[in-house]
């Protein structure tokens, strides 16, 4: 079935450092996937996204890697500042019938500290 | 910069009562969604929304839920009859067009809805 989840809960990284976040998913029918960031208290906010046809993708301070062999999506965030704290979700946009949805993952708490 | 605006902000309600959840989308989009978030819990996919009819639901839009949009700028989400499993921050969502090719979902605030 649909289903795309998260192998780190909780990842503390000291400010500077670089965060990887990762994602595991199971439905390999989609095109997109994407990051989203939610801080406390806020909707879920659009990071970057990667077509299935690429294996890198590159922003600002922010790369995602797809590897689609093992159907594994990863964040990676250099030199991680106080204002990246916050939860991370990987997403399916799942297309369907002329519509689209997001598959969500369960998330992963990023806390970075000074 | 446009933005999907909600509200209210937190909406305290007590079981078996109807509660309606607005939300004004960015203006020019025409694709609107809802999603909820159970505290603590990955963000749930309810439904979509496009040329005032549902274009696709989930198993937890049942007939307690419905959707509007009453005029040109609101969509709202109302649940007839709260139950206390409905407790969850409701995000609404839109996006300009949908398709093949990824367009983006821009998420509004959210609204915490308390079911007592």
């Amino acid at each position: 079935g649909e289903s795309v989840g998260l192998h780190l809960p909780t990842l503390s990284v000291q400010e500077g450092d670089n965060s990887i976040i990762n994602c595991a998913y199971s439905n390999s029918a989609s095109d997109y996937f994407i990051w989203y960031k939610q801080e406390s208290g806020k909707g879920p906010q659009f990071i970057i996204d990667i077509r299935s046809n690429m294996d890198k993708r590159q922003g600002q301070r922010v790369t995602v890697l797809l590897n689609k062999t093992v159907k594994h999506l990863s964040l990676q965030i250099a030199a991680t500042q106080p204002g990246d704290s916050a939860v991370y979700f990987c997403a399916e946009d799942f297309f369907s019938g002329g519509y689209n949805k997001l598959i969500f993952g369960a998330g992963t708490r990023l806390a970075v500290h000074p | 910069e446009p933005e999907v605006t909600q509200t209210p902000s937190h909406q305290v309600t007590q079981m078996g009562q109807e509660v309606i959840l607005r939300c004004v989308p960015i203006s020019n989009h025409l694709y609107f969604y809802w999603y909820r978030q159970i505290l603590g819990q990955k963000v749930e996919f309810l439904v979509s929304f496009y040329n005032n009819e549902i274009s696709e639901k989930s198993e937890i839009f049942d007939d307690q839920f419905s959707v509007e949009r009453p005029d040109g700028s609101n969509f709202t989400l109302k649940i007839r009859s709260t139950k206390l499993e409905d407790s969850a921050m409701y995000f609404c969502a839109s996006s300009e067009e949908a398709g093949i090719s990824y367009n983006e979902q821009f998420f509004g605030p959210g609204t915490r809805l308390t079911v007592l």
